[in-house]
């Protein structure tokens, strides 16, 4: 079965960075693109970008362009999201989703609560 | 950026109740439209993908329609399970945009 495990909940200050990861499982990880969405307390959602696992080519909207990066570990399975100069906005829950081939999303991770506080 | 607009906001539903919920989009968008069902504390959960196609597992009961920049999600007979926030997304041009969400709650 498709499982998305992303990892725990983070604090960060102000300016500081956070790394979120998500492993993989119960599918053939380099088949599909993976995205990151993210949702502010009480907010819709936000959608941050793609990669594809294969190739580790990217995508970022220009909201997130020299902030968000992601990557991959093809021996693991698993992607990354790392979003640098954090701000109180940022305080969000992301996931990580899966995406059917240029239908949007089918599997979902659980969600990484991210606080942003001095 | 394309906007997503979702009507009602919120409405208040009983167990066996057609609903309803609308999506517009700014401009035209094909069938590149996405459903998610969102319980509090919880990752949403795909329900429809191009429009009107059923993730797999999902009741019958659960149907979109739409074309173009209007779009809904129907529920046919409201289950108890089923109260929650439902979102809309347009995943034909970047970036992706999400609607802000109706909530169906018990009446």
């Amino acid at each position: 079965q498709v499982q998305l495990v992303q990892s725990g909940a983070e604090v960060k200050k102000p300016g500081a960075s956070v790394k979120v990861s998500c492993k993989a499982s119960g599918f053939t990880f380099t088949d599909y693109y993976m995205h990151w969405v993210r949702q502010a307390p009480g907010q819709g959602l936000e959608w941050m970008g793609w990669i594809n696992p294969k190739t580790g080519g990217t995508y970022y909207p220009q909201k997130f362009q020299g902030t968000v990066t992601m990557t991959r570990d093809t021996s693991i399975s698993s992607v990354y999201m790392e979003l640098s100069r954090l701000r109180s906005d940022d305080t969000a829950v992301y996931y990580c989703a899966r995406e059917i081939s240029g239908y949007s999303f089918d599997f979902w991770g659980q969600g990484t609560l991210v606080t942003v506080s001095s | 950026d394309i906007q997503m607009t979702q009507s009602p906001s919120s409405l208040s539903a009983s167990v066996g109740d057609r609903v309803t919920i609308t999506c517009r989009a700014s401009q035209r968008i094909s069938n590149f439209v996405a459903w998610f069902q969102q319980k509090p504390g919880i990752a949403p959960k795909s329900l429809i993908y191009a429009a009107s196609s059923l993730q797999s597992g999902v009741p019958s009961r659960f149907s979109g329609s739409g074309s173009g920049t209007d779009f809904t999600l129907t529920i046919s007979s409201l289950q108890p399970e089923d109260f929650a926030t439902y979102h809309c997304q347009q995943y034909n041009y970047y970036p992706f945009t999400f609607g802000p969400g109706t909530k169906v709650d018990i009446k």
